[in-house]
């Protein structure tokens, strides 16, 4: 059934600044990261993805960096704007293993 | 390209009654779909992967016979929610791996369904 009072991690950033959204990640095999954005009420949308043999990589608009030491991911949106705003999930996944791990999301929201 | 789409968009039954969701890969061949649900404010859960021509394969805790998923072609996968109760009402999100050898999964707009 649903929860009660489950609250997301929430960034408010104004219109025109950067937004940085953080994930860590525990299983040490996992080698293929992703970051989704998931509107309301809609599917999760692909942003930009990694391998572990990079530590940065960079898309229109974002960038994701890859800290295999402390098992840290992050997303950097520059010029935030207020179509930016949705939850955000980070994805790992091991090589030949089918599946991703979601993690638990972060909300986003743009102030304009 | 990597477009999923699916169908319904949003569905209302009663208690009692099955329903059948599809996921469609329009642009590209997917020998592998995936099904999730989702609460509010929660991540994704995966249910079941599902493999063109063979069973799926379910997660933990997933009933086999009450979300029956059927993959008959490489465009098409569908979950069949049987005899659903109120607690089934959820987000029902598919998604397909491109080819064989990456892992970047492309995500269905889900499916909303409430059970009265």
């Amino acid at each position: 059934g649903e929860s009660v009072g489950l609250h997301l991690p929430t960034l408010s950033v104004q219109e025109g600044d950067n937004s940085i959204i953080n994930c860590a990640y525990s299983n040490s095999a996992s080698d293929y990261f992703i970051w989704y954005k998931q509107e309301s009420g809609k599917g999760p949308q692909f942003i930009i993805d990694i391998r572990s043999n990079m530590d940065k990589r960079q898309g229109q608009r974002v960038t994701v960096l890859l800290n295999k030491t402390v098992k840290h991911l992050s997303l950097q949106i520059a010029a935030t704007q207020p179509g930016d705003s949705a939850v955000y999930f980070c994805a790992e996944s091991s090589y030949g293993n089918n599946r991703l791990a979601f993690g638990k999301g972060n909300q986003v929201v743009v102030i304009p | 390209g990597a477009v999923v789409s699916q169908h319904p968009s949003w569905v209302i039954c009663k208690s009692g009654t099955s329903v059948k969701i599809e996921c469609r890969s329009l642009d590209f061949q997917a020998t592998t779909m995936f099904w999730y649900r989702q609460f509010p404010k929660q991540s994704l859960m995966l249910m079941a992967t599902s493999n063109e021509g063979s069973k799926a394969t379910y997660e933990q805790g997933v009933e086999k016979d009450k979300f029956l998923i059927n993959h008959a072609s490489l465009t098409l996968s569908t979950l069949t929610v049987t005899s659903a109760h109120p607690e089934d009402s959820s987000f029902y999100i598919c998604s397909a791996r491109v080819g064989t050898g990456k892992e970047t999964q492309y995500f269905g707009p889900g499916t909303r369904l409430l059970v009265l």
